[in-house]
């Protein structure tokens, strides 16, 4: 069966230090993946997906980044966190009928 | 991508039966209609999905209308673990999905 996991689950980060989230999904090939962000009591804002390696999309233009450099493996990531970076960060992959997709335990970020 | 609307909030008691519409007028012909519960501190989590007409498993049933610009999904019997965020999503079949999460629909059941 396919699972997803990704890492840490929690983080408090100062001001203008970097960012490492990390994504894996197990039991599948070539899946879609995707990072979503959740604001406290707000819903999921799209940041970035990836159909293949080294294949990343933005959604939204901040100092965020992600990387792909293997199959089955996603990375979020940033130089300089701000503030406005604080939220739940969420990796998702999609399912085998392609409609649906399934995500991970999330992250919760909080910048101080 | 179909934009949908649904309503912000809904309450219930428990063992009622709850039915949250979402609107999505602007749905292509192959976009699926999928339904998630989202629990707080945690990803979304799928419940059901449909086409068209009415589609039922162990959770919930959808019934989606014949010109598909909208979908209802039903919860029968609410219980208080039911208290969630319920999200509608409109996609097309296959890769580049983008599943764009609107607000969703804050669901609270009392006792």
């Amino acid at each position: 069966s396919q699972t997803i996991h990704q890492w840490p689950a929690t983080l408090v980060q100062p001001v203008g230090s970097p960012l490492s989230l990390e994504c894996t999904v197990e039991g599948t090939s070539n899946p879609n993946l995707y990072w979503y962000r959740q604001a406290a009591g707000r819903g999921l804002q799209l940041l970035f997906y990836s159909v293949g390696i080294g294949q990343i999309s933005s959604e939204v233009p901040q100092n965020l980044s992600a990387s792909r450099p293997q199959d089955r493996q996603f990375i979020l990531s940033s130089k300089k966190l701000l503030l406005s970076d604080s939220g739940f960060y969420l990796c998702a992959w999609d399912g085998i009928s392609g409609n649906t997709i399934y995500f991970g335990e999330g992250s919760w970020l909080t910048v101080v | 991508l179909a934009k949908t609307t649904q309503p912000i909030s809904m309450d219930s008691y428990e063992g009622q039966e709850v039915n949250i519409t979402c609107s999505h007028n602007n749905i292509a012909t192959n976009d699926y209609i999928t339904w998630y519960q989202q629990f707080p501190s945690q990803g979304p989590r799928f419940i059901i999905q449909g086409y068209k007409t009415k589609v039922t498993n162990e959770v919930a049933s959808l019934f989606i209308p014949a010109d598909r610009k909208s979908s209802t999904l039903s919860l029968p019997r609410v219980s208080l673990s039911d208290t969630a965020v319920y999200y509608c999503l409109v996609g097309e079949a296959g890769g580049y999905n983008k599943l764009i999460f609107g607000a969703g629909t804050r669901l609270a059941v009392h006792p």
